[in-house]
């Protein structure tokens, strides 16, 4: 099983800053098969980045995803209030189980 | 627009059983895994269960496994979860998801439902 370990757990930033979260895995993750997700209190998951890097449909240009083997990470290049949620990363490149990181919370 | 709803959560005791439903519209159902993925409350995701577009395969988490069973119906565009032999740790919101996945795997989830509740009292 691929272990997928956040950091940090929380992240205090202001709005219009920048905020990195990062996500490593316990063994290299295969093509890259690493997505992000947003998920706002009281509302499902949201796939904001797929393939490690490839932003989903709508989804702002100031959220990138870089990353390959076992380090990735998820960029907001000027947080907006309705940024503030929390990420998970997620490892579907490899068979069952498929995992996901224990999420970052981007606090104000 | 892609639709998923999920419907059956509820209140239950330790031991008992439940079965999850999953009406998905807006694509072409069978040609996408679909999954069961779980949020214990306060908690992270955790993967549960898929079932691939065909419906020939199925895979599950360790934690459930022999316990919780995935099926669907692709005629009628649902997806179920048959939960048996449930305790405390089973509590948490079950979403259901769509994979983009055409085959076996479910790969990225791009649509997900609200998810359903299931509580599990000990």
């Amino acid at each position: 099983e691929i272990v997928l370990t956040q950091s940090p757990g929380t992240l205090s930033l202001s709005p219009g800053e920048r905020a990195t979260l990062s996500c490593r895995a316990s063994q290299s993750i295969p093509s890259s098969y690493l997505a992000w997700y947003q998920q706002i209190p009281g509302q499902a998951p949201r796939l904001l980045i797929s393939g490690a890097s490839r932003r989903a449909t709508g989804i702002p240009d100031r959220f990138s995803g870089t990353g390959s083997g076992t380090d990735f990470t998820l960029t907001i290049s000027r947080l907006e209030p309705e940024d503030f949620a929390v990420y998970f990363c997620h490892q579907y490149g490899s068979s069952p189980p498929w995992t996901f990181g224990q999420g970052t919370k981007v606090e104000i | 627009e892609v639709q998923v709803l999920e419907s059956g959560g509820g209140l239950l005791q330790r031991g008992g059983s439940l079965r999850l439903s999953c009406a998905a519209s807006g694509f072409t159902f069978s040609n996408c895994a679909m999954s069961w993925v779980r949020q214990a409350p306060g908690k992270g995701l955790e993967w549960v269960s898929t079932v691939s577009a065909g419906g020939g395969s199925t895979f599950y988490a360790v934690s459930v496994m022999g316990r919780f069973t995935i099926s669907r119906d692709n005629s009628k565009g649902m997806v179920y979860l048959q939960m048996n032999s449930l305790t405390a740790e089973d509590t948490a919101t079950y979403y259901c998801a769509k994979g983009t996945g055409s085959g076996s795997y479910p790969y990225q989830f791009d649509y997900w439902g609200q998810g359903t509740l299931v509580t599990v009292s000990s």
